[in-house]
């Protein structure tokens, strides 16, 4: 069973509030991502970071900032929330893949996040 | 046109059926093509992967990996009520001409999957 965590796993919050959703696995990995899942929909990449300071925007545009000052922490803050950022945000990492192996994405329970 | 195309259902079988998912894509970079599960309220956990075409078994799960039609399907033998949850196929497309590192993975929208005893 992967190792990573997210807090909280419900949220609701009103509009113009400063969130952060945190994410930490325990299993060492260098790559961190986090996704935005809405219901029957497919997961969009919205950050990722392949290591310690790095960090890099996803396929999806999102208000959201992310860190990466340890390797087991990935926090997503957004520093003003507003309805459309209602969803599901979901955390994964991954390990170091050699040549001949797939990057398997471990996830966490995810967070619903409900902005009124 | 998405990348990835996953026919949402939902799909509601007996106890022990036969179940089929498909996904269809139109990127042929893609090499890696893997399946998750997922059950409500939790995240996507990992089933199944396949590089390039060809079959895998595990259990009773079998994926299959058309490159020449883009299509890709997991297949559910003896389905069981625990098998009830979102399935998700993604893929991958390496980033550097020798095929050595690999990019992020796309997903499809998941397959919601109903066995009922």
């Amino acid at each position: 069973e992967a190792d990573i965590y997210q807090t909280p796993r419900y949220l609701v919050i009103g509009t113009g509030k400063k969130i952060t959703l945190e994410c930490s696995q325990t299993m060492g990995h260098d790559k961190m991502y986090w996704y935005q899942q809405d219901p029957g929909m497919e997961l969009h990449l919205i950050h990722y970071s392949y290591g310690v300071n790095s960090t890099e925007k996803g396929d999806l545009s999102s208000e959201s900032t992310v860190s990466r000052i340890r390797t087991e922490h990935f926090p997503l803050t957004l520093e003003s929330a507003r309805p459309s950022h209602t969803s599901q945000y979901l955390c994964a990492s991954s390990p170091y893949a050699p040549l001949d192996r797939v990057r398997e994405q471990y996830f966490g329970p995810g967070t619903r996040l409900t902005v009124t | 046109q998405k990348e990835v195309e996953q026919d949402p259902g939902p799909l509601s079988v007996p106890e022990g059926a036969i179940v089929s998912l498909n996904c269809t894509y139109s990127n042929s970079a893609f090499q890696y093509f893997m399946w998750y599960r997922q059950y409500s309220r939790k995240g996507p956990e990992l089933l199944m992967y396949t590089y390039s075409s060809g079959n895998k078994e595990d259990g009773r799960f079998t994926a299959q990996v058309d490159k020449s039609s883009k299509y890709i399907s997991l297949f559910i033998r003896d389905s069981q009520p625990s098998d009830s949850a979102t399935y998700l196929c993604a893929m991958s497309a390496p980033t550097n001409a020798g095929g050595t590192s690999y990019g992020k993975l796309t997903f499809g929208q998941g397959t919601i999957l109903t066995v009922h005893p």
